[in-house]
C-alpha cells in the first residue's frame, strides 16, 4: 500500500524558515515524480512544486519561486520542501503527492502557520 | 482567481444526478492536456476520483463519470448518496505558466 507521511509543520514567524519532509513507503520512490500542494484554511488546492524522478527538472509556482526549495533523497525514500522568507499567506496545510500524470496518492498533510 | 473555473457549489437530493463543470482555456484544457478530478471530504486529504479525463481508479464506483470537450470538462455523479457530500477539484496543466500544474477553485457538493 502506498503511504506518504508529511512532517515538519508548525508555527513560524514571518520571515522565518521551515523544512517539511514526506516519508514514502509501499512503492519504489525513486521511479516517481513528486509534488507539493498546499491548501490555505478554508481555501482550495494550490500546486506548489514538482520534482522529477531524477531531480531534474524541478518547477515552482510563481508564488513561492525563489523562496521554497524542493529536494529528494531516494536512499531514504524521502521528499523535502525547504520554506524560507515565510509570509502570512504561506499559512496552509502542505501535502506531498505522487504524480503518475495525475496526483494518484496523497499524504495526510502538515500544517504550517506563519504568524507573529 | 483560479486558472480553471468551477462553480462554488452544487446540490442535489439523494438519488439525483449532479454535474460539476470545469472551464479552462486554450493554454490548458483546450491545448489537449488531460483533466483529473479529486474528491476531498472535510478534514481529509484529497483523493483521486478520475484520471486522464474519464478513467476511474480502482474502487471508484461507476456512478461517477467525467468527460472533456474543447476547453471544458465535466464531472457527473448519478444516484447521489450522502457520502458524496464533499469538495471536488479539477486539475490540469497550463503551458502559459512554466510547467504548471493548475487546479480549479473547487466545488462544494451538498446532498440535500
Amino acid at each position: 500500500e502506498v503511504q506518504l507521511v508529511e512532517s515538519g509543520g508548525g508555527l513560524v514567524q514571518p520571515g522565518g524558515s521551515l523544512r517539511l519532509s514526506c516519508a514514502a513507503s509501499g512503492f519504489t520512490f525513486s521511479r516517481y515524480s513528486m509534488n507539493w500542494v498546499r491548501q490555505a484554511p478554508g481555501k482550495g488546492l494550490e500546486w506548489v512544486s514538482y520534482i522529477s524522478s531524477s531531480s531534474s527538472p524541478i518547477y515552482y509556482a510563481d508564488s513561492v519561486k525563489g523562496r521554497f526549495t524542493v529536494s529528494r533523497d531516494d536512499a531514504k525514500n524521502s521528499l523535502s520542501l525547504h520554506l524560507t522568507s515565510l509570509r502570512a499567506e504561506d499559512t496552509a496545510v502542505y501535502y506531498c503527492a505522487r504524480e503518475t500524470g495525475s496526483f494518484d496518492s496523497w499524504g495526510q498533510g502538515t500544517l504550517v502557520t506563519v504568524s507573529s | 482567481q483560479s486558472v480553471l473555473t468551477q462553480p462554488p457549489s452544487v446540490s442535489g437530493a439523494p438519488g439525483q444526478r449532479v454535474t460539476i463543470s470545469c472551464t479552462g482555456s486554450s493554454s490548458n484544457i483546450g491545448a489537449g492536456f488531460d483533466v483529473h478530478w479529486y474528491q476531498q471530504v472535510p478534514e481529509a486529504a484529497p483523493k483521486l476520483l478520475i484520471y486522464a479525463n474519464n478513467n476511474r481508479p480502482s474502487g471508484v464506483p461507476d456512478r461517477i463519470s467525467a468527460s472533456k470537450s474543447g476547453t471544458s470538462a465535466s464531472l457527473a455523479i448519478t444516484g447521489l448518496q450522502a457520502e458524496d457530500e464533499a469538495d471536488y477539484y479539477c486539475q490540469s496543466y497550463d503551458n502559459s505558466l512554466t510547467n504548471s500544474r493548475v487546479f480549479g477553485g473547487g466545488t462544494r457538493l451538498t446532498v440535500l
